[in-house]
């Protein structure tokens, strides 16, 4: 069973701070997407990444994808309240599957 | 607007007593699914439809039924609903299995 480990699992951190959020796994996916999930709705697409060593960035956030392909780090720079939520990585197009596999998660906290 | 739409977003029964929970999409979508999500247990794929009647099961399909006879709506059904049952479930919808997925709101189950 594939899995994708996403640490910490928890984070609380003051408006201003810089933080990373790491997801891994030890199978190669073809694609690797990160969501946010905000309280009371379902997850949004932040950023789609395909190219090992890829970096993208998104305004204060910036995603990028192992050389490898097994794994990926989120960096917010100036973490804001409005960052707060739930983070989830999923990889898509691993060995032996056509699905999309999530993580487990990474729940922020910013506080003001 | 584009957007997947569940219902109901809240729901309390009891054990054994069949529900359904609706789920429709206005996107053309070809790949639709339905997830349950846990706290510490993230996102857990149930049942998964690549087109009209054309159904798999996911990584948690026991206890739960789909049907897909539209190309926008994938119900999920309960049939004998037990308490190891309550959660946050969300369908999806997306133009490829590993495409950005399309969320609905979430519908939050309580089985007593």
């Amino acid at each position: 069973t594939q899995l994708l480990e996403q640490s910490p699992q928890f984070l609380s951190i003051q408006e201003g701070e810089n933080l990373t959020v790491y997801c891994n796994s030890s199978s190669v996916f073809s694609s690797l997407q990160w969501y946010r999930q905000e309280p009371g709705e379902g997850p949004v697409l932040l950023v789609t990444v395909v190219t090992g060593g890829e970096v993208k960035k998104l305004k204060r956030l910036t995603f990028q994808f192992g050389d490898a392909r097994k794994d990926s780090s989120l960096h917010i720079t100036a973490a804001q309240p409005g960052d707060t939520g739930l983070y989830l990585c999923a990889g898509g197009g691993g060995y032996n599957t056509d699905k999309l596999i999530f993580g487990t998660g990474t729940r922020l906290q910013v506080f003001p | 607007e584009a957007q997947v739409t569940q219902n109901p977003r809240y729901l309390i029964t009891v054990t054994g007593k069949k529900l359904t929970v609706t789920c429709s999409q206005n996107m053309n979508h070809e790949y639709m699914s339905w997830y349950r999500q846990d706290p510490g247990l993230g996102l857990r794929q149930i049942y998964y439809s690549m087109n009209v009647e054309v159904t798999d099961k996911g990584d948690v399909p026991e206890g739960y039924k789909v049907s897909r006879k539209e190309k926008r709506n994938f119900p999920l059904i309960l049939e004998s609903p037990s308490p190891n049952q309550t959660s946050l479930y969300f369908c999806a919808s997306s133009l490829k299995w590993t495409y950005e997925q399309y969320f609905g709101p979430g519908t939050r189950l309580t089985v007593t």
